[in-house]
């Protein structure tokens, strides 16, 4: 199946710094997002970007299909941006592909004060 | 438009015995798929249900079981706990139909700890 390979591991800053992380995947994929998940476990989405560019506030991510990869940028990080983030990617619908994400291995972010 | 939500929240059990899980997904979606959460093994993918009928299973023991309803709920059900059981069940509601992929949102997951 897909793989699906996150960098780095673990990631600590400084409040206001800014950060890139990176995700790899193995084969052409449809679906990919990206979360964020909070101390209790919950998975927030932050991007459904499959391929392209988007935006949204201090966050943006860039997904190049073509390449295998996309990227998650922090920018003026905040000590709430403080968490685990994943990675994850579908292939085209069918077979044993409905449904399912695979999930990177994650970044654990903490961002000082 | 209310999240998908998941129920119970936390649940502990005894090795031996049956636990059902319940998500709710976003009105109008009609894809449940199911993961689970452990520490050693990260997210993984149970299975998934569209329209009452499971589509994708996951490589996972038959234990594990699931069902949806005509509503678009769906339970999942572990049967036989065993420690390793022990995990964070995520379920996550989509558009999804035929061959097109959507984007998938997480309910809160349930918390299952098996003694």
């Amino acid at each position: 199946g897909i793989q699906v390979e996150q960098s780095p591991p673990d990631l600590i800053l400084q409040e206001g710094a800014n950060s890139t992380l990176r995700c790899n995947f193995s084969d052409s994929v449809n679906n990919l997002q990206w979360f964020h998940q909070n101390p209790w476990g919950q998975l927030i989405n932050l991007f459904y970007i499959p391929s392209g560019t988007k935006q949204n506030g201090r966050l943006s991510a860039t997904t190049v299909a073509t390449e295998r990869y996309s990227l998650l940028y922090i920018s003026s990080s905040q000590t709430t941006d403080s968490g685990v983030y994943f990675c994850a990617v579908g292939t085209k619908a069918g077979g044993t592909s409905y449904g399912k994400l695979t999930f990177g291995q994650g970044t654990i972010l903490t961002v000082h004060p | 438009k209310a999240g998908v939500t998941q129920t119970p929240r936390y649940l502990i059990k005894t090795r031996g015995q049956q636990v059902t899980l319940s998500c709710s997904p976003i009105s109008g979606h009609r894809s449940v798929s199911w993961y689970q959460q452990t520490p050693g093994q990260g997210l993984q993918f149970l299975f998934e249900y569209f329209s009452e009928t499971q589509r994708n299973k996951g490589n996972f023991p038959g234990r594990f079981s699931g069902r949806q309803f005509s509503n678009s709920r769906s339970e999942m059900n572990v049967s036989t706990l065993e420690l390793g059981d022990s995990a964070l069940y995520l379920c996550a509601s989509s558009l999804a139909s035929g061959t097109d992929t959507y984007e998938q949102y997480f309910g809160p997951g349930t918390r299952l700890t098996v003694t």
